[in-house]
């Protein structure tokens, strides 16, 4: 099984709203991640989970809080967001460090807040 | 940051043509990798290269890596209408943890 699950496809949410994106994987992986992606933009990271734990947050504001509760599955909590934070949002995962491995996504989840 | 730059952003081409996309990068790699997303739903990757390689295969794709020159190209051959989509090319020119991405080449094959 080589594949990358995500739930919800589609995410409709207000700004006062407390919503959460699943992520699933049963490839045996060790590294998962978390990408924001807007229209015609490049995916841009957002945590990087490695064993588990947490080693890597580009800065991302507070109102999204990743949980990684076993090594198959990422979530993603979003509590109090700004419209300007809709977006396509990709979990990934891979093998072993991303620089070295290739990175299997998942179809992602389009948030809209409104 | 995205450190990646890649020419053209945009290219439409006739289907059996062949497809020809650069990335340029700004630091040094050990590694470059090559993604294609379909509209609207997650990358899927195409190939890898190490920086010690020159050149890499895979079906209709050949990948080059000059690291003097700090760029990359993917030669898409015989392109059909499949091969619609947005195409990255990511580094770990951020480090081993994470790939940094570029800004894509939309690429159209048209029928």
């Amino acid at each position: 099984d080589t594949e990358v699950t995500q739930t919800p496809k589609h995410l409709v949410m207000g700004m006062t709203n407390k919503k959460s994106l699943k992520c699933e994987q049963h490839m045996g992986h060790r590294a998962m991640y978390w990408y924001k992606q807007k229209a015609k933009k490049p995916p841009e990271l957002m945590f990087v989970y490695s064993y588990e734990k947490l080693s890597i947050n580009e800065s991302v504001p507070s109102r999204f809080s990743p949980e990684c509760p076993n090594s198959s599955l990422l979530n993603l909590h979003l509590h109090a967001l700004q419209p300007e934070d809709s977006a396509l949002y990709l979990c990934a995962s891979s093998y072993g460090l991303a620089g070295v491995y290739e990175q299997y996504f998942g179809p992602g989840t389009r948030l809209t807040v409104t | 940051s995205q450190q990646g730059e890649e020419d053209p952003q945009a290219l439409s081409i006739q289907e059996g043509e062949n497809a020809t996309m650069n990335c340029s990068y700004k630091t040094s790699i050990n590694n470059l990798q090559w993604y294609r997303q379909n509209s609207g739903r997650g990358l899927v990757h195409l190939i890898l290269i190490r920086s010690n390689e020159r050149e890499k295969h895979s079906g209709r794709l050949r990948v080059t890596l000059d690291t003097s020159k700090k760029s990359s190209s993917l030669l898409i051959t015989a392109s059909r209408a499949a091969d619609t989509a947005s195409y990255f090319c990511a580094t770990d020119a951020g480090g081993a943890q994470k790939l940094v991405f570029g800004q894509g080449t939309r690429l159209t094959i048209n029928p």
